[in-house]
């Protein structure tokens, strides 16, 4: 069974900074892209950023461009997302995602999200 | 403003079908596969159609999905109050180099 269990969320202050989380389990971690999706409260869903398989590729929505950075660890089947200089426009619930396509690129491409995490909340708030 | 467009509420009874449209554009919709993903109140997203119009195992054959040119379509056969849900469409934009989502449809059962 996949299994995608985030930690790592939690309520800062702005300007603040954070580091999620996501173990992926019940598949070979190393051979799919992954991505961060979040969802602000009564909203829609947002992509935030991609990372492809073997790390060497990453992708950002502009809203957060410059400010998370996405990575990850093969070896402990692990995908992270720092979180800096953080604004109220950043709370949300943030979800990682796995690739449903087995695709070795060099650039991340998602096709599309198979599988989801239980999600992480972020609050930013003075 | 989504890149992909949805309505933002759908309704019909008990047994009826309804059907949600996303539309896009030649760089997104129109170049690269489209799937549909449903999530209940206070749950993470699943997967509901990929490839346009796949069903991943243990989705029911009264969900389908299709696709003609810049538009995309779900539609959901028989309908049940556990499909009482959110529904997003997605899909990569070959522009924006990125991943995007619809705004999101909103379903009720009447």
């Amino acid at each position: 069974e996949v299994r995608l269990v985030q930690s790592g969320g939690g309520m800062v202050r702005p300007g603040g900074s954070l580091r999620l989380s996501c173990v992926g389990s019940g598949f070979t971690f190393e051979d799919y892209d992954m991505s961060w999706v979040r969802q602000a409260p009564g909203k829609g869903l947002e992509w935030v950023s991609g990372i492809n398989w073997s790390g060497g590729s990453t992708s950002y929505a502009d809203s957060v461009k410059g400010r998370f950075t996405i990575s990850r660890d093969n070896a402990q089947n692990s995908l992270f997302l720092q979180l800096n200089s953080l604004t109220a426009e950043d709370t949300a619930l943030y979800y990682c995602a796995r690739d449903g396509l087995l695709w070795f690129g060099d650039l991340f491409t998602a096709h599309y999200l198979a599988y989801w995490g239980q999600g992480s909340l972020v609050t930013v708030s003075s | 403003q989504s890149v992909l467009t949805q309505p933002p509420s759908v309704s019909a009874a008990p047994g009826q079908k309804v059907t949600i449209s996303c539309s896009g554009s030649s760089s997104n919709v129109g170049d690269n596969y489209v799937s549909w993903y449903q999530q209940l109140p206070g749950t993470a997203p699943i997967l509901l159609i990929y490839d346009n119009n796949k069903r991943p195992s243990g989705i029911p054959k009264r969900i389908s999905g299709s696709k003609s040119g810049t538009s995309a379509t779900l539609g959901i056969s028989g309908l049940q109050t556990g499909d009482e849900a959110d529904y997003y469409c997605g899909t990569w934009d070959t522009s924006l180099n990125a991943w995007v989502f619809g705004g999101g449809t909103k379903v009720t059962v009447l």
